[in-house]
């Protein structure tokens, strides 16, 4: 089966760091996805793994561990802006569906 | 670059008529366009992947026959929910991926139609 995990909600303070974990089992790997979704609106792209080790983009980065099925975002310098859903997917092998986590919502507080 | 647009982006029926809901790709040809249903605070459920010029692939547990989808061309993909039930109201959202742009072959996501049925 399929199965993406990520914790339902988490908090923050502003200029904080914050890491969002997501373990995922599924039937095949081609890489895993970070969107960012504001309530009401289309997720937006963050990062894109496929090999083990970490992406750093600015104030976000993601981890992978494809022998652990585990990855993870971190914020830095949270903002009052960064508060929103974000969400982990992960493409399958040889296809181009993506399969969602249940989306983990973000407060970030002053 | 890379945008897809949806419309309408709201729209409110009555129960038992039908909504057709439009999906976009506005700088790039799309290959393959998903389409995908969320309730509120729950993530993204895929409904179907639909390539162009051939029929829609269904996710387990969707009805083919509530749920039309048709692939036209490579810039156009519509959604079409049938006899509406209150049950149907929900945010859907299109996204469109290209295996032509040097990217990840990600998924680049319509802004969402908001559909309530009364």
């Amino acid at each position: 089966g399929q199965n993406i995990d990520q914790p339902t909600e988490m908090t923050a303070t502003e200029g904080a760091i914050v890491q969002i974990n997501c373990t995922y089992q599924t039937s095949g790997f081609n890489g895993l996805f970070w969107y960012q979704q504001h309530a009401g609106e289309a997720p937006t792209f963050l990062s894109y793994n496929v090999l083990d080790g970490l992406e750093e983009k600015g104030r976000f980065s993601s981890f992978l561990s494809r022998s652990k099925g585990y990855s993870y975002l971190l914020l830095k310098e949270l903002q009052m802006k960064d508060s929103a859903s974000y969400l982990c997917a992960v493409r399958a092998y040889n296809t181009d569906k993506l399969i969602f986590g249940t989306g983990t919502r973000l407060q970030v507080f002053p | 670059g890379a945008v897809v647009s949806q419309h309408p982006s709201r729209v409110i029926c009555k129960s038992g008529t039908s909504v057709k809901i439009e999906c976009r790709s506005l700088d790039f040809q799309a290959t393959t366009m998903f389409w995908y249903r969320q309730f509120p605070k729950q993530s993204l459920m895929l409904m179907a992947t639909s390539n162009e010029g051939s029929k829609a692939t269904y996710e387990q547990g969707v009805e083919k026959d509530k749920f039309l989808i048709n692939h036209a061309s490579l810039t156009l993909s519509t959604l079409t929910v049938t006899s509406a039930h209150p049950e149907d109201s929900s945010f859907y959202i299109c996204s469109a991926s290209t295996s032509l742009l040097i990217t990840y072959n990600e998924q680049f996501f319509g802004p969402g139609t908001r559909l309530t049925v009364l």
